[in-house]
């Protein structure tokens, strides 16, 4: 079975821009989570979909957005590009169970 | 919300020596605790699980216990090698519900 794919891989952008972050689950998986990474915060819990609805969210501004669509796949949205928004961004997926499968990540630099 | 403390943030053993990792949790009703490994520039990998009916659980040269009355649980690595070398997080959830991940182990084993 294909892993957690996660696209695109590396992305530079400016501070202001918006930028959307794509997630392809393991086949016959529902659940997609995100998270986002940083040496200093860790493995922080950003949002997660089920069957195209938000089951749970973390705590982050409005200006990150998610959402799901009927065959799994999951998006994410910044909205107005902060400096502290540069991190590896991850995406889970899990089939009904609690167990994640992490994809590789994106990779963010705001500049 | 839940709160995981990790322990140690970094750790070196000789090869063939055993390593032990150790997370605190505190919202009783968590009953779900996997342990990831990251190797650089990749996603978390699942490495081993442990649900809250179960003490204890091992996988070849990897263990992971559980001790729900103290709420911690520690990862157990025997016979160590130099491959073994990445970061190891601790996660703790309450099914259906989010992730609560520790703030990661940097284990290097020496040669």
């Amino acid at each position: 079975k294909a892993g957690v794919t996660q696209t695109p891989r590396y992305l530079i952008k400016t501070r202001g821009q918006q930028v959307t972050l794509s997630c392809s689950p393991i086949s016959g998986h529902r659940s997609v989570s995100w998270y986002q990474q940083t040496p200093g915060q860790g493995l922080q819990f950003l949002f997660e979909y089920f069957s195209e609805t938000q089951r749970n969210k973390g705590n982050f501004p409005g200006r990150f957005s998610g959402r799901q669509f009927s065959n799994s796949r999951s998006e994410m949205n910044v909205s107005t590009l902060e400096l502290g928004d540069s991190a590896l961004y991850l995406c889970a997926s899990s089939p009904e169970t609690d167990t994640q499968y992490f994809g590789p990540g994106t990779r963010l630099t705001v500049l | 919300g839940e709160n995981v403390e990790q322990h140690p943030s970094t750790l070196s053993v000789q090869e063939g020596d055993s390593a032990v990792i150790k997370c605190t949790y505190s919202d009783s009703a968590s009953n779900y605790f996997p342990w990831y490994k990251q190797e650089l520039g990749k996603g978390p990998q699942l490495i081993i699980d442990i649900r809250s009916n179960v003490g204890e659980k091992k996988d070849q040269r990897i263990a992971v216990t559980l001790n729900k009355t103290a709420k911690h649980f520690s990862l157990h690595i025997t016979e160590t090698q130099p491959e073994d070398s990445a970061v190891y997080f601790c996660a703790a959830s309450v099914t259906g519900n989010q992730f609560y991940f520790g703030t990661g182990t940097s284990l290097t084993v020496i040669p």
